[in-house]
């Protein structure tokens, strides 16, 4: 079963806008909260990441916004840039597992 | 000179063969991690490895292998490869840091094996 639901699967914005793109998990013990981004052709690398004590993380124009209650989780870019353009992953993981649980992915298309 | 290597970057075969996917790292990290990328499923996890004697499965084990030949080098093995292996598979590594803490995982660029 999947931990971690991510959506939408596909997302295209216009430059300028507002990209967001959702996740929510089940397993409460997470306490982790990481964003990856994958360009075509390269490997994931981290984008900004949270943890549960608070409900927003900001940084640039990438801001976390973060729900306990709802178990949810959201990516915000402003002001989003062609070179946004890419597959964004969410993921959370336990204290002490050392391991990612990734959502779907969401492939991000900014048009000029 | 990337921080994290994977040889072969593509590979096709055949169903059936053997084959063998390497990681190399220079980042003196303990942690070592496979994954496979498939469309619309995000990254699995197949194996992790916290150290040279570590060897743990992941969601996805089945019909997948893994050797930890020192710390710099965590190698995947295909046994008997089917159709359904066809992936993009990435190696990842983390620093061991304090216990109980989240550490940053750092991808290498992934190789496409294609299983005919």
């Amino acid at each position: 079963q999947q931990q971690v639901k991510q959506s939408p699967q596909s997302l295209i914005v216009q430059k300028g806008g507002i990209s967001i793109i959702n996740c929510a998990y089940e397993n409460t013990a997470f306490d982790y909260f990481p964003w990856y981004q994958q360009f075509p052709g390269k490997g994931p690398a981290l984008l900004i990441a949270i943890r549960p004590d608070v409900s927003e993380k900001k940084e640039g124009r990438f801001t976390i916004s973060f729900n306990k209650s709802a178990k949810q989780f959201s990516l915000h870019i402003m002001d989003s840039q062609p070179g946004d353009s890419a597959t964004y992953f969410c993921a959370a993981s336990m204290r002490g597992a050392q391991k990612l649980v990734f959502g779907q992915g969401t492939r991000l298309t900014i048009n000029p | 000179d990337a921080d994290v290597t994977q040889t072969p970057r593509n590979r096709i075969t055949k169903t059936g063969k053997r084959i063998m996917l390497e990681c190399s790292q220079t980042k003196g990290h303990d942690r070592m991690y496979w994954y496979r990328q498939d469309p619309g499923l995000g990254l699995r996890l197949i194996y992790y490895s916290f150290d040279v004697k570590d060897i743990n499965k992941g969601e996805i084990s089945d019909g997948y292998s893994v050797s930890r030949q020192a710390q710099a080098k965590f190698s995947l093995s295909l046994e008997s490869a089917i159709p359904n292996q066809t992936a993009l598979y990435f190696c990842a590594t983390s620093d061991g840091g304090r216990a109980g803490a989240h550490n940053e995982q750092f991808f290498g660029p992934g190789t496409r094996l294609t299983v005919l």
